[in-house]
């Protein structure tokens, strides 16, 4: 059964202190493995897309690398507007098919 | 602005009395979805549409309809809600329904069925 899952389900930091956070998936025929950002009460932010391991995509404090297994997403010197949960999604071969989307790993940074 | 809306963003409802969500966007994307978002159950899909007169069942798709008449609109229709229905629901949009392209999603209708 195609799956994704995500690691840690909640993960507490400090300001500046750097961490990751990790998608694994079985999904065959891969199109795109895609990062996005969730606030309370609002719509998930689109952030990244992967497409071939190794492959990797940086924005700000934000870097997100692919194997052909899993994803990460490197969180360097986090701020507490980083606080947010983090759901990645993968695409698959067949047409039409669906996203499909881990459970997320809630972020929170303390000041 | 390119984007995503959806209507309302809250609603409280009775068991039974049909309800419509709209969702519209302006990017002219081809493919749009719905999502129901639950605690522990994370984001899943009920319906998408590749195009217009395009749609066929997400993972949940019992107890919901769509249509898509035209390209900018996707609405979700719940003909006799129930309250398993109560659920936050996104509408998103892609430019096509194939290839690598993301998802936009709108910000979101709490539904409350009682």
């Amino acid at each position: 059964e195609d799956q994704v899952t995500q690691s840690p389900e909640a993960l507490r930091l400090q300001e500046g202190e750097s961490s990751s956070l990790n998608c694994s998936y079985t999904v065959s025929g891969l199109r795109g493995l895609f990062w996005y950002r969730q606030d309370p009460g609002k719509g998930p932010e689109f952030l990244f897309t992967l497409y071939s391991a190794g492959e990797e995509k940086e924005k700000e404090r934000l870097k997100a690398t692919l194997t052909k297994k899993e994803s990460f997403l490197h969180i360097t010197a986090p701020k507490p507007e980083d606080s947010a949960t983090y759901l990645c999604a993968v695409r698959q071969e067949n047409y039409g098919q669906n996203f499909v989307f881990g459970p997320g790993t809630r972020l929170s940074v303390l000041p | 602005e390119a984007q995503v809306t959806q209507n309302p963003r809250y609603l409280i409802t009775v068991t039974g009395k049909k309800l419509t969500v709209t969702c519209s966007q302006n990017m002219n994307h081809e493919y749009m979805s719905w999502y129901r978002q639950d605690p522990g159950l994370g984001l899943r899909q009920i319906y998408y549409s590749m195009n217009v007169e395009v749609t066929d069942k997400g993972d949940v798709p019992e107890g919901y309809k769509v249509s898509r008449k035209e390209k900018r609109n996707f609405p979700l229709i719940l003909e006799s809600p129930s309250p398993n229905q109560t659920s936050l629901y996104f509408c998103a949009s892609s430019l096509t329904g194939v290839g690598n392209q993301p998802q936009h999603f709108g910000d979101g209708t709490r539904l409350s069925i009682l």
